[in-house]
């Protein structure tokens, strides 16, 4: 079974820039949430969505948007990209929004020079 | 708002020895609670997770965790480590009607020594 997805793995962008990252769940799961890991640090919720509907924004900037597709994949907006957006972007899918473990993606690793 | 605290940030082990690595959250509240693992360059694998029942839960390759709700600790342990758990282990709290929003401490790099 494909795990959690994520594309590109990796990207550099020039400060200004505006960047899409993308992510395909596990079949079947309909919740989809992304964390942003910064070197040296845990990751930090950015959003959820569960059945295409936001469930939750962390204490990020307008910069970060999201969206979830009919098919559950979703993308990861990130609007005039500043150096310290630098980070591994995390996309981790479950089943549904309540109390269950959640599975990760490998992530991709942003630059902003 | 809530946290979560990882006591050490970095513990070298000789293989065969105990592990416990700790962690405190802040929320008073009803939570979900979580240990992650990540082996160098590889992406986060879930070791364990508590919801409810025994505090006592048990996970992949030998490690448990231990809720202690009146300490607002969940402690991870192991009581021989090999060279291959080698990795930076994450606790992440879930505050019970928060959907999705996992909360991570800063992590706690292990390194064992062959």
């Amino acid at each position: 079974d494909a795990g959690v997805t994520q594309s590109p793995t990796h990207l550099i962008k020039t400060r200004g820039q505006h960047v899409t990252l993308r992510c395909s769940p596990i079949s079947g799961h309909k919740s989809v949430s992304w964390y942003q890991q910064v070197l040296g640090q845990g990751p930090q919720f950015i959003f959820q969505y569960y059945e295409k509907e936001e469930r939750g924004r962390g204490n990020f900037p307008d910069r970060f948007s999201a969206r979830q597709f009919p098919n559950y994949s979703s993308e990861l907006n990130v609007n005039a990209l500043l150096l310290g957006d630098s980070a591994l972007y995390l996309c981790a899918s479950s089943y549904w929004d309540g109390p269950i473990g959640y599975t990760f993606g490998s992530g991709t690793r942003l630059t902003v020079v | 708002a809530q946290s979560v605290s990882q006591h050490n940030h970095h513990v070298i082990l000789s293989e065969a020895a105990s592990l416990e690595l700790g962690c405190n959250y802040s929320y008073g509240g009803t939570v979900n609670l979580f240990w992650y693992v990540q082996y160098p360059g590889q992406h986060l694998q879930l070791l364990l997770k508590y919801f409810s029942g025994d505090p006592l839960v048990k996970g992949i390759k030998g490690f448990e965790a231990e809720f202690i709700k009146s300490k607002f600790s969940f402690n991870l342990r192991k009581p021989s480590v090999q060279w291959s758990d080698t990795a930076e282990y994450f606790c992440a709290v879930k505050e019970y009607n928060q959907g999705g929003k996992l909360i991570f401490g800063q992590g706690t790099e292990l390194s064992v020594k062959p």
